[in-house]
């Protein structure tokens, strides 16, 4: 089945800096890519969506590339603040499914003032 | 704008125990979801509802029951709780599918088994 591997698992950078977490898929069929924000005590919440048609996307200080050629995921936050301390998730659908996510693992991401 | 709200917020279970949680959402969405969140392992599918009295096994459903009597609520079983035993299990849900845009998320039940 669809594997997703997230690096790095922890990333510390300081206020105004970027911050880029990285996902690598195994199923080049796959579709739909996400990325979620988790706050502690909180569920996730979804930041971005992308369609396998899309190279590039950008949202207020956020921007997902994807790399189809090298099933590559990212997401770059720049001018990270404080705020955006939290765990950050991407997830594709997976097994030809429109129902399944897969995630990953997660990158616990601190923005230190 | 709607909520999904999971009760309990915290359990705790002795060894062997059946354990429930309950998950309400009034967004009117179709499809809902149970994920099981370990640390460092990331959000694994448990079961997941198309409709109302539907049920999908996922990829870790072995150990659990799910129940989808109403279309806004879906309650998950562990049919016989694992000694020290440590998990947030979340509930989500979805207009249709995971591929129509998003998931909602309730905030978790957080599992202890002494």
């Amino acid at each position: 089945g669809e594997q997703v591997e997230q690096r790095p698992p922890h990333l510390s950078v300081p206020e105004g800096d970027s911050a880029v977490i990285i996902c690598t898929y195994t199923d080049s069929a796959t579709a739909y890519f996400y990325w979620y924000k988790q706050e502690p005590g909180a569920g996730l919440q979804l930041l971005m969506s992308v369609f396998s048609n899309v190279d590039r996307k950008e949202e207020q200080g956020l921007t997902v590339l994807l790399n189809k050629k090298d099933k590559q995921l990212s997401l770059n936050l720049t001018a990270a603040h404080p705020g955006d301390s939290a765990v950050y998730f991407c997830a594709v659908t997976s097994g030809g499914s429109n129902y399944k996510l897969t995630f990953g693992k997660g990158t616990l991401l601190t923005v230190t003032p | 704008g709607g909520i999904i709200t999971q009760t309990p917020k915290f359990l705790i279970g002795q060894e062997g125990q059946k354990l429930t949680l309950k998950c309400q959402q009034n967004f009117n969405h179709d499809t809902m979801y149970w994920y099981r969140q370990d640390s460092g392992k990331g959000l694994r599918l448990i079961y997941y509802s198309i409709t109302e009295n539907d049920l999908q096994k996922g990829d870790l459903s072995e150990g659990y029951d799910a129940s989808r009597e109403k279309k806004s609520s879906f309650s998950l079983t562990v049919t016989s709780a694992q000694k020290n035993e440590m998990a947030v299990f979340l509930c989500a849900s979805s207009m249709e599918g995971a591929n129509t845009g998003q998931l909602y998320f309730g905030e978790g039940s957080k599992l202890t088994v002494l």
